[in-house]
């Protein structure tokens, strides 16, 4: 069975500081990875996604992230963080017959000024 | 384009009552899921729609859970009687299909409904 680790529930940083929150993933294939972000009130938010092809993926607002096979990693990066950045981040596997997603229990982003 | 909309955004209700969420995918989104946080744990799988057919209902909880589509427009997600572990924002997602590919084509999520169980 598919299953996403998000080991850090909660993470702080300062505005301007760089940023890096991790996932774990399980999955028998290859697995289709997504970073999904919550802001308050919103819906979730693709951020990036991994299909195949080159490990290091871009996505929107900045943010970047690296599919590592050999350790079952897809962890989210930005360089400098805005204090609009303060949110939720799930990660998700996805893949079989219907595509539907597993997800991470979500990493809740305080941006300190 | 609109997105997916839910609706209410907000639900309290006692337990045993009858609720029924609404969800509005894209407009010809054929794929529609149904997802479900329940506080302090992560989004999982309810089911799947394609146009008006259940594909994959295998994250239902239980019976008390009746989900349709009919028309394969909008769906609707009644919890009938429910219960105090019900509680939690359920998420509606929509999806094209790619007739003839293996790609996999973006989720669109709502904003969920908060449903309250008291």
């Amino acid at each position: 069975a598919q299953s996403v680790t998000q080991p850090d529930i909660h993470i702080t940083v300062s505005e301007g500081a760089s940023l890096e929150l991790r996932c774990n993933y399980s999955y028998g294939a290859t697995p289709y990875l997504f970073w999904y972000v919550q802001s308050p009130g919103q819906g979730l938010q693709l951020l990036l996604k991994y299909f195949s092809g080159d490990t290091l993926v871009q996505g929107i607002k900045g943010f970047e992230a690296e599919f590592k096979r050999s350790q079952s990693s897809f962890n989210l990066r930005k360089p400098s963080v805005h204090w609009s950045d303060a949110a939720e981040y799930f990660c998700a596997v996805g893949g079989g017959s219907n595509y539907k997603l597993t997800f991470g229990k979500g990493t809740l982003l305080t941006v300190n000024p | 384009e609109a997105g997916v909309t839910q609706f209410p955004s907000h639900s309290v209700i006692e337990k045993g009552q009858t609720v029924t969420l609404r969800c509005d995918p894209i407009s010809g989104h054929d794929n529609l899921y149904w997802y479900r946080r329940v506080m302090g744990k992560e989004i999982k799988f309810l089911l799947h729609f394609v146009k008006e057919s259940k594909q994959d209902e295998s994250g239902m909880p239980n019976n008390r859970f009746l989900a349709e589509r009919t028309g394969g427009t909008y769906s609707t997600l009644k919890v009938q009687p429910a219960e105090l572990e019900d509680s939690g924002v359920y998420f509606c997602a929509s999806s094209v299909i790619s007739p003839g590919t293996l790609s996999y084509n973006e989720q669109f999520f709502g904003p969920g409904t908060r449903l309250t169980v008291l």
